[in-house]
């Protein structure tokens, strides 16, 4: 069975850190890319940020480049959201994902349940 | 704003079809595969179209999508009680290398 569990979340203070984890099980990892939606509360989904199946190839949104970073381990079955200089606007349920995502495809499933990141200000 | 437009919101009576509608471009959906995705309250969000018109495994039939142009149109006809959700479309942004949804409809069986 396919199973995604994020962690992680929390309080955190605007301006700080947080890094949310995923566990993975059921499916290999470098078949898969990887992906980070996020959802604030009350409205839509977000992509946040994916990372290719061969690891090397990562993308994000506009709104958090420079400040997130995806990153996996493969020994561990586990993706990873760091986030640093965090925002009230991020504020949001994070879910993780695997699905194909590249060459023309935008195809994500299975996702994870979701953790909540809350940025006071 | 979002980059895909959808309606907010579309209603039907129980049993009967609906559409919904999204709309994008030409480095979106005019170049990309769209997919489609069902979000039940409180719950994560679920796979229901991938490829513009392909149903995983389990999604019933009377689940439908189509692509033309710049524009993609999901269908659920038999509607239930429990068709009630939000339904989102994505697909990726050429221009932009980024995932986009749409900004999603809510779906009201009266």
């Amino acid at each position: 069975e396919v199973q995604l569990l994020e962690s992680g979340g929390g309080l955190v203070q605007s301006g700080g850190s947080l890094r949310l984890s995923c566990a993975v099980s059921g499916f290999t990892f470098s078949n898969y890319a990887m992906t980070w939606v996020r959802q604030a509360p009350g409205k839509g989904l977000e992509w946040v940020s994916t990372l290719s199946g061969s690891g090397d190839v990562t993308y994000y949104a506009v709104s958090v480049r420079g400040r997130f970073t995806i990153s996996r381990d493969k020994s561990k079955n586990t993706l990873y959201l760091q986030m640093n200089s965090l925002r009230a606007e991020d504020t949001a349920v994070y879910y993780c994902a695997g699905g194909r995502i590249g060459g023309g495809n935008f195809c994500v499933d299975p996702w994870g349940h979701g953790t909540l990141v809350t940025v006071s200000s | 704003q979002s980059v895909l437009t959808q309606p907010p919101s579309v209603s039907a009576a129980p049993g009967q079809k609906v559409n919904i509608s999204c709309s994008g471009s030409s480095s979106t959906i005019g170049n990309n595969y769209v997919s489609w995705y069902q979000q039940l309250p409180g719950t994560a969000p679920k796979l229901l179209i991938y490829e513009n018109n392909k149903r995983p495994s389990g999604i019933p039939d009377r689940i439908s999508g189509s692509k033309s142009g710049t524009s993609a149109t999901l269908g659920i006809s038999g509607l239930q009680t429990g068709d009630e959700a939000d339904y989102y479309c994505g697909t990726w942004d050429s221009s932009q290398s980024a995932g986009v949804f749409g900004g999603g409809t809510q779906l009201t069986v009266l």
